[in-house]
């Protein structure tokens, strides 16, 4: 099945302690991006890749980083979490193409991660 | 810069009524337009998408939506919900070069649908 897995599912933590949020999709796709989801804001985007060894920040890169050493793999990093980092957390990947073609393949969603920092 | 206007935060209907979602988008140069459904503890699925052509979309589960360049809206419509249509929608239009696929989200609109 093709999918995108987030992992995990909560996360409790307190300030400062670095802590990894995993994703993973199954489909090959080039393009993985990271967003976070608050009430009445929707979802910004934090960090993107366009393909292996290729990150770009998104809108709100602060305190976050990421890595992508491998096309399947995206994980999110927040080395020193901070209570304003409490949010809902959404991994996404789809393929490229040029043009309105990069639109053409839709984005795949994990399920998210619910992170609290205390 | 683009940028999008979900006009309402709740949208309550009774179930078999039709319901609109209303979306504006703003933006200086040629847009594509999406619109995503949130099921509850689910990530997003896509429900419909314009990039050209026909302005008005058909998508999954009987929804439609129209592209209005000159009002630069992108409404979601369904002419008879379902309780299970209950979820939270979210209109998004392309941002940044079209090289980096970027999507950038609407607030999200709330559909509850009664019985």
């Amino acid at each position: 099945e093709a999918q995108v897995t987030q992992n995990p599912r909560y996360l409790i933590t307190v300030t400062g302690k670095k802590l990894t949020v995993t994703c993973s999709q199954n489909m090959n796709h080039e393009y993985m991006s990271w967003y976070r989801q608050d009430p009445g804001l929707g979802l910004r985007q934090i960090y993107y890749s366009m393909n292996v060894e290729v990150t770009d920040k998104g809108d709100v890169p602060e305190g976050y980083k990421v890595s992508r050493k491998e096309k399947r793999n995206f994980p999110l990093i927040l080395e020193s979490p901070s209570p304003n980092q409490t949010s809902l957390y959404f991994c996404a990947s789809r393929s490229t193409g040029r043009g309105a073609g990069s639109y053409n393949s839709p984005l795949h969603f994990g399920n998210g991660t619910r992170l609290t920092v205390t | 810069a683009q940028s999008v206007t979900q006009l309402d935060s709740q949208v309550p209907v009774f179930e078999e009524a039709p319901v609109e979602l209303r979306c504006n988008y703003s933006s200086s140069v040629s847009v594509y337009l999406f619109w995503y459904v949130q099921y509850p503890n689910q990530g997003l699925q896509l429900l419909l998408k314009y990039l050209s052509g026909s302005t008005l979309v058909k998508g999954i589960n009987g929804f439609e939506a129209e592209f209005n360049k000159s009002q630069t809206s992108f409404h979601l419509r369904k002419p008879s919900v379902h309780i299970s249509d209950t979820a939270e929608y979210f209109c998004a239009v392309s941002g940044g070069s079209s090289n980096t696929g970027k999507l950038i989200f609407g607030q999200g609109t709330t559909l509850q649908v009664k019985p």
